[in-house]
């Protein structure tokens, strides 16, 4: 069975710095769909950036990017100029491929708290 | 409305009583999900249908009873829960065609307190 964890309950970060929420997940699968969602305060769960586990091309989301080691089944989240808007929690998700309904896995999240 | 919705957005009730969440979704997807989630723990999904037939309940008890009358609505029937059902509830959506834009929608959730 597929597991994923986040090690890192609460992250800090001073406005504008650049910080990184650690992603590790454990799966026999090949290919598969790695997912980093935010979760504002009292506020919709959004999808933030999405990675392809055959693409070898980490993905880019403006102030987002996520630094994928395939072989260390690692799948990390790098947020930019931090901005006081980046607060909330962020859960790390995986996919099987395929079509049709599928299970998510996710994480029990970070939260990350941007200071003035 | 655009997205996923979910009513009512706060809910209390004691353990006897009878109630329901709803959710929709305006995005044309044709699966919907129930999570539950709790603090310092995984989301924990519930409950899948696509194209209305239900195709997954993850050994949810029977107090908790989903209906999905149509791929835009989804309910989850509430009967004599239990102090630690309290949780944040949500609801999700997809397509289910795979591939790497597949993804989920979550809607805002039900804040849920059983007392």
């Amino acid at each position: 069975a597929q597991t994923v964890t986040q090690s890192q309950p609460e992250m800090s970060v001073q406005e504008a710095e650049t910080v990184t929420l650690s992603c590790t997940y454990d799966t026999s699968e090949s290919d598969y769909y790695l997912f980093w969602y935010k979760q504002p305060p009292s506020r919709q769960m959004i999808l933030v950036i999405r990675q392809e586990a055959y693409k070898q091309q980490n993905a880019t989301e403006n102030r987002f990017s996520v630094n994928f080691q395939k072989a260390a089944k690692s799948f990390s989240l790098k947020i930019s100029d931090s901005q006081l808007g980046d607060a909330a929690m962020y859960f790390c998700a995986y996919r099987s491929p395929g079509s049709g309904t599928y299970k998510y896995i996710f994480g029990t999240g970070t939260r990350l708290k941007v200071l003035a | 409305e655009t997205g996923v919705t979910q009513t009512p957005r706060h809910l209390v009730m004691g353990m006897t009583n009878k109630k329901s969440l709803k959710c929709e979704q305006h995005l044309g997807h044709n699966a919907m999900y129930w999570y539950k989630q709790s603090a310092k723990k995984p989301l924990e999904l519930m409950f899948v249908y696509n194209f209305k037939e239900q195709t997954e309940n993850n050994s949810v008890p029977s107090r908790f009873s989903p209906e999905c009358p149509n791929s835009s609505h989804l309910f989850l029937h509430l009967h004599t829960l239990q102090p630690e059902d309290s949780a944040l509830y949500l609801c999700a959506s997809s397509l289910t065609s795979g591939g790497f834009t597949d993804t989920q929608y979550f809607g805002p959730g039900t804040r849920l307190t059983v007392l």
